[in-house]
């Protein structure tokens, strides 16, 4: 059974700085690994999508990286801006299927 | 380009009534569509999986059901509803890996 998580469950960072989020996850046979933002009180936003056969992925000042074999996953931002204050989600497949299993998040502050 | 809708945005009901929750998807055919929901302290939880009409598959069992009457609509239903069904109830879509969720409804069960 797939089981996700996400560490530290909150961090605040002053702006301009570069950081990083974590992820594990318990099942390496994963089909595709998934990041998310999430505003409060709002649905999620799809952010990245790293295929199991793929070691990274890059959209902007946002990089994911896959290690299967530790069984991690790691969401760069670079140049933080108060506006990527957010909760950040990462979700593992399960058994080799599309259905998601879904961290509890890291809840992120940019202080300006 | 495609959009998600859900309703209402939020509920507010007694202990023991009914509920339908409505998620419709516009501009796709043939999604694979998803309830899940996400309590107060808890992760997001996948509920409910939809490959195509009539074919829903249950993740988790609960006081709750599904169904899908058409190709781009996708229902969430209780018949009584219970204090720990409060959440809120996220509904999403997947044209094939990547998934993209709806707005959100907000329900609390007094």
């Amino acid at each position: 059974k797939q089981e996700v998580t996400q560490i530290p469950a909150a961090l605040s960072v002053p702006e301009g700085e570069n950081l990083v989020l974590n992820c594990s996850f318990t099942d390496s046979a994963i089909y595709n690994l998934q990041w998310f933002r999430q505003d409060p009180g709002k649905g999620l936003t799809s952010l990245l999508l790293i295929q199991s056969s793929q070691r990274e992925q890059t959209s902007g000042r946002l990089n994911a990286s896959l290690d299967k074999s530790s069984g991690r996953s790691t969401l760069y931002i670079a140049a933080s801006q108060p506006g990527d204050s957010a909760t950040y989600l990462c979700a593992a497949s399960s058994g080799g299927s599309e259905k998601l299993v879904f961290g509890k998040g890291t809840k992120l502050t940019v202080n300006p | 380009s495609q959009t998600i809708h859900q309703w209402p945005a939020t509920l507010v009901q007694p202990v023991g009534s009914p509920l339908s929750l409505e998620c419709t998807v516009e501009g796709t055919s043939n999604p694979n569509l998803y309830w899940y929901r996400q309590a107060a302290g808890r992760g997001l939880q996948l509920l409910f999986y939809s490959v195509g009409i009539g074919q829903i598959s249950s993740e988790v069992p609960q006081n709750l059901s599904a169904s899908r009457p058409q190709d781009r609509q996708f229902i969430l239903s209780s018949k009584k509803l219970l204090l720990s069904d409060s959440g809120f109830y996220l509904c999403a879509w997947s044209p094939s890996q990547r998934q993209f969720f709806g707005p959100g409804t907000r329900l609390t069960v007094l």
